[in-house]
């Protein structure tokens, strides 16, 4: 298995443009998480899915970010309109099972600049 | 918010000594777990130990667990220069809602 992907590897954008990043959770897994970590506040959780659907979306700052996952093997992140205290790492991360003592999978992360 | 608050926030030894990490979290839980992440790269996870146990062990790594405290420790034994990384304790809730919430970090530089 070729594990989490994420793409992009890297994004810069210009203020007030929307963007799109992407996932690929392992085949099979249940759980899907998007954290976004930065130096400041570390890694925080903003949405978790279970089977597609979303159950904890507490962490996500504001309005301007979405989240979505129409399948069991695709998710998106969207900010718009984006802005520079966005810019950070985001990670995808996914787990096998929607009970705990599970272990989560990371991407490689989208790191997301926006000038 | 941040569940897992870790100290030291950085770490430097040399090879071969042993490090140890500590992690205090506020909630109950049903796992503690560790993870390793490289400058740059994605986490990879280490180990987890659940709410009724008390130590486990992986290779060079050991972790113990206090729940009448809520803190956790994790010790890399003879470490390597390959060891420097940035450590984190993540807790998942005792409600079952598979939430995983991460601390802010150990930062371990081991010097060859």
């Amino acid at each position: 298995d070729a594990g989490v992907i994420q793409s992009p590897r890297h994004e810069v954008t210009e203020m007030g443009q929307e963007v799109t990043l992407r996932c690929k959770p392992i085949s099979g897994h249940n759980s899907l998480f998007w954290y976004r970590q930065t130096m400041m506040r570390g890694l925080e959780l903003l949405i978790y899915f279970n089977n597609n659907v979303p159950i904890d979306d507490s962490g996500m700052p504001e309005d301007r970010f979405s989240a979505k996952m129409p399948n069991a093997s695709f998710s998106t992140l969207k900010i718009q309109p984006s802005e520079p205290r966005d810019s950070a790492v985001y990670f995808c991360a996914s787990s096998p099972g929607e009970r705990l003592n599970t272990e989560a999978f990371f991407g490689q992360g989208t790191r997301l600049t926006v000038v | 918010s941040q569940q897992g608050e870790e100290d030291p926030q950085a770490l430097s030894i040399q090879e071969g000594e042993n490090a140890t990490m500590n992690c205090s979290y506020k909630t109950s839980i049903n796992n503690l777990q560790w993870y390793r992440q490289n400058s740059g790269r994605g986490l990879v996870h280490l180990i987890l130990i659940r709410s009724n146990e008390r130590e486990k062990h992986s290779g060079r790594l050991r972790v113990t667990l206090d729940t009448s405290k809520k803190s956790s420790s994790l010790l890399i034994t003879a470490s390597r220069a390959a060891d420097t990384a940035s450590y984190f304790c993540a807790t998942a809730g005792s409600g079952n809602t598979g939430k995983l919430i991460f601390g802010q970090g150990t930062t371990l530089q081991v010097k060859p």
